[in-house]
């Protein structure tokens, strides 16, 4: 099955400064890329996601790239502001093959911190 | 607000005990698809059902179960609960089976004493 890894596991950054985190994934079947923020204790928020037929996509501040050859895709944050900080969780999918599964495998989570 | 409601919010429970956790998807979606979410485990993918039927399974345990309703609400059935169920659980809904966006419900927290 998939497996996603996501580096790194904590990231400090100053506020205004930027943010940016990595995955990769195993399975090149996958074609869908969500990246999802989580507060302590809320559920899982959907920012960005992308798919496989694209190499980048912003939305605002945030910004998402996905390198298919290399199986690997990247959040980026730009101008940091104190209520980005979270946990973000990176996640894939692959298309449905039959009975295949749409369940997301996810990333570890990454814990961002916005210093003031 | 993404749409998706679950109940309970909380859920205390005793080891060996079976409990039903209920999710309404969001008005036009047909999938609803299963999260356990815990400190060592993370989130991971238990099961997906598309307009009533199963559609996929992932990392579920045979003492869980779960359907889709005609009206498309689900339930997830947790059976013969151990300590390490304890966990937060979401239900999240796309419109298609396909790899569409997927919004989760608030979840509910299950510990098993």
């Amino acid at each position: 099955g998939e497996n996603v890894e996501q580096h790194p596991s904590t990231l400090s950054v100053q506020e205004g400064d930027s943010a940016v985190i990595k995955c990769t994934y195993s399975d090149s079947a996958s074609n869908y890329f969500p990246w999802y923020k989580q507060e302590l204790g809320k559920r899982p928020q959907l920012i960005i996601d992308i798919r496989s037929n694209v190499g980048e996509k912003k939305d605002q501040r945030i910004a998402v790239t996905l390198n298919k050859t290399a199986k690997h895709f990247s959040l980026h944050i730009t101008e940091t502001q104190p209520e980005d900080s979270a946990v973000y969780f990176c996640a894939a999918t692959q298309p449905p093959s039959g009975g295949g599964a749409d369940g997301l495998t996810f990333g570890k989570g990454t814990h961002l911190i916005i210093q003031p | 607000d993404s749409g998706v409601t679950q109940t309970p919010k909380h859920l205390i429970t005793a080891t060996g005990q079976r409990v039903t956790l209920r999710c309404s998807p969001r008005s036009g979606d047909l999938s609803v698809y299963w999260y356990q979410q815990s400190l060592d485990q993370g989130l991971q993918f238990l099961i997906q059902y598309y307009n009533g039927e199963e559609r996929a399974k992932g990392n579920i345990l045979e003492r869980f179960s779960a359907q889709q309703f005609p009206d498309l609400h689900s339930e997830l059935n947790l059976s013969s609960l151990e300590l390490g169920d304890s966990a937060l659980y979401f239900c999240a809904s796309s419109y298609s089976g396909g790899p569409y966006e997927q919004y989760f419900g608030p979840g509910t927290r299950l510990t098993v004493t």
